[in-house]
């Protein structure tokens, strides 16, 4: 199996600051005859499923706020949230799709500093 | 608007079969556009993808659940649903329906997850 390591297990940033989350796979899960990767950032609450942010590493899910982005390729990847709002305090899961089964990080964990 | 929704019981005896379905609604599972997708969440813990179950009837499972594991669709109802067989207290979670499209684009809709315990 992809193990997925994501990097801080937390982190605190200031309302309004820049938040990154990295997030690193076992191997490339880079798709070379479309040259994309399969690689997806989800968002959870408490007490909700999860939501999808970006796929494709850096496309942004219909209705997402332009603040979060996605970028990397293979086998390093990074969520970073731009502008911190009150409401983006949540659990933060980086998912590789390339290989069954897929699977996903440990989750970050965002708080307000 | 596509709607999941998961029902089933909330508690298990151990050695017993989980069952679960997922009714779908604004959106048929008649389609080859998406796999129906089962992933669960140990309590405090991360997300473990289970496997889908495609229009056709085919299916994934994990590995590591195949053995117990049995996926199905009615058409008629919009449902497909899950079995696992001789649980465990390890089987403990919150389990989700989702649809996962085939265009490579994710997850774009989840059931809220209903919590099953296995306990004696």
């Amino acid at each position: 199996d992809i193990v997925m390591t994501q990097s801080p297990d937390s982190l605190a940033v200031s309302l309004g600051e820049r938040a990154a989350i990295n997030c690193k796979s076992s191997q490339s899960v880079l798709y070379s005859s479309n040259n994309k990767n399969y690689l997806g950032w989800f968002q959870q609450k408490p007490g909700q499923p999860p939501k999808l942010l970006i796929y494709w590493a850096s496309t942004r899910e219909s209705g997402v706020p332009d603040r979060f982005s996605g970028s990397g390729s293979g086998t390093d990847f990074t969520l970073t949230i731009s502008s911190l709002q009150a409401e983006d305090v949540a659990l933060y899961y980086c998912q590789q799709y390339y290989i069954t089964p897929y699977t996903f990080g440990q989750g970050t964990k965002l708080e307000i500093k | 608007q596509v709607q999941l929704q998961e029902s089933g019981p909330g508690l298990v005896k151990p050695s017993q079969t989980l069952s679960l379905t997922c009714t779908v609604s604004g959106g048929s599972i008649n389609s080859g556009t998406y796999y129906w997708t089962w992933i669960r969440q140990h309590p405090g813990k991360g997300l473990e993808w289970i496997g889908y179950i495609y229009y056709s009837g085919s299916t994934y499972y994990k590995p590591s659940l195949k053995s117990r594991l049995t996926m199905s669709l009615d058409m008629s109802k919009n449902q497909f649903s899950l079995k696992l067989s001789s649980v465990t207290a390890a089987d403990t979670a919150v389990y989700y329906c989702a649809r996962y499209r085939l265009s490579g684009e994710n997850i774009d809709y989840w059931g809220q997850g209903t919590l099953v315990t296995v306990s004696s």
